[in-house]
């Protein structure tokens, strides 16, 4: 597609429920990242993947929470036995560059995550 | 920690006030730089970003940055703001070498009033 796109775009779940959230980069990235954005604590960093390399998970917040990309191309984040400071929106970018020079990031929309 | 700093969280302005917010980094070394702007129900979006060359870099809209290596900041600025620049703006570094992982600020609100 045109652009970076996530789903679902709103996600109301119970605490103690699984979740996944769903990123279809733009075509032809090779790089895929996972953000979190809550109130007033920015965009902290979740995972990245970048071609076939091994994903960088330093900053997944517990074992709760896992990434999987599917043939170089869509990506799923997983969050078992939701709490409710999982609350925020996730939001996905992909880039077709990556090196020391990194470039622009393409952001979707998110996925607004709320867990009662 | 390494970390990026936004010293402001909140700002208000009226039309056509200048503009310049802080933005402060702990990395060593070389960095690549940028600033993202997230208007009202979209997404996030480059600005502007500086590599290397000059260290003044001018961005869409009117904006433009100043890289400072020896104070480790990149201050965003824009001259005359208008109530369409009404939005959050983060800075983020990308520590050269680390391939790709954009550390982002907390982020700037910025309210223009007309």
């Amino acid at each position: 597609g045109a652009g970076v796109s996530q789903s679902p775009s709103n996600k109301v779940t119970e605490k103690g429920k699984d979740v996944e959230l769903r990123c279809d980069p733009i075509s032809g990235h090779t790089a895929l990242y996972w953000y979190r954005q809550s109130l007033g604590q920015g965009l902290e960093f979740l995972i990245y993947f970048q071609g076939n390399s091994a994903p960088d998970k330093s900053g997944l917040p517990s074992d709760r929470f896992s990434a999987e990309r599917t043939g170089g191309s869509v990506s799923t984040l997983t969050i078992q036995r939701t709490q409710q400071e999982d609350s925020a929106v996730y939001l996905c970018a992909s880039t077709a560059k990556v090196s020391t020079n990194t470039g622009e990031l393409f952001f979707g929309e998110g996925s607004r995550l709320t867990v009662l | 920690a390494q970390s990026v700093s936004q010293h402001n969280h909140h700002v208000i302005l009226s039309e056509a006030a200048s503009l310049e917010l802080g933005c402060n980094y702990s990395y060593g070394g070389t960095v690549n730089l940028f600033w993202y702007v997230q208007y009202p129900g979209q997404h996030l979006q480059l600005l502007l970003k500086y590599f290397s060359g000059d260290p003044l870099v001018k961005g869409i809209k009117g904006f433009e940055a100043e890289f400072i290596k020896s104070k480790f900041s990149f201050n965003l600025r824009k001259p005359s703001v208008q109530w369409s620049d009404t939005a959050e703006y983060f800075c983020a570094v990308n520590p050269s070498g680390n391939t790709g992982k954009l550390i982002f600020g907390q982020g700037t609100t910025l309210q223009v009033k007309p």
